[in-house]
């Protein structure tokens, strides 16, 4: 099964907002509400922004959201701020033969 | 409070097999509701997702290196490993162990990493 499809990029200015993309297919997003998000910041492990499409764990600033659309997941960070510079990753369930996929992977510049 | 904390040689020769451990401490690999499992980052690169395992034997595998590796549970001492064989130097990457949640399936808790270089 492919990789899920991400920008390699997205930028925004401090206290605006911006939406990164995550594509699959009708056999992962599509097909399951087991989407996620993670932050990771150069060097670090990654963390967990968004479970379940929308659900926020807690201790993340509600300025994260997330959504899903057709088999099309989207992170949007509301009011960016400086440390949210960060590269971030989607991940699905795809069913039981492919539990985990990743998506590749879009750097989040706060200009 | 959950930690994982990977361990194993920085270094493997080329075609040997490439060893982590995972030691978890503030909660049991036992615990029902989680899946253990095993993801790397090459240099540079994004996440892959090696295989996972569930406290009743049950252990799924990236297809893609289904062949070279296993993931080895070791309840006893409240770690898992992973072995992965025939490395080359595309197996090159920042380990990481992490707790995947039974319900809502994301990794909760990650370990921090531990980069294997694969070279001679």
């Amino acid at each position: 099964q492919s990789a899920l499809t991400q920008p390699p990029s997205a930028s925004g200015s401090p206290g605006q907002s911006v939406t990164i993309s995550c594509t699959g297919t009708s056999s992962d997003i599509g097909r399951y509400n087991y989407v996620s998000w993670y932050q990771q910041h150069p060097g670090k492990a990654p963390k967990v922004m968004i479970y379940e499409v929308s659900k926020r764990p807690s201790g993340v600033p509600d300025r994260f959201s997330g959504s899903k659309s057709g088999s099309t997941a989207s992170l949007t960070v509301s009011g960016l701020q400086v440390e949210d510079e960060a590269e971030y990753y989607c991940s699905s369930y795809a069913g039981s033969n492919t539990p985990v996929l990743f998506g590749g992977g879009t750097k989040l510049t706060v200009l | 409070q959950l930690q994982l904390q990977e361990s194993g040689p920085g270094l493997v020769k080329p075609s040997e097999t490439l060893s982590l451990t995972c030691l978890v401490s503030g909660g049991s690999i036992t615990n029902g509701h989680y899946y253990w499992g095993w993801i790397r980052q090459p240099p540079g690169k994004g996440l892959e997702w090696i295989g996972s395992f569930y406290y009743t034997g049950t252990i799924d595998y990236n297809s893609s290196l289904k062949s070279r590796v296993t993931i080895l549970e070791d309840s006893s001492n409240n770690q898992f490993s992973l072995k992965l064989n025939s490395v080359t130097a595309a197996d090159t990457a920042v380990y990481y162990c992490a707790r995947r949640t039974g319900i809502s399936l994301e990794f909760d808790c990650w370990g921090q990493g531990a980069l294997v270089t694969v070279s001679s």
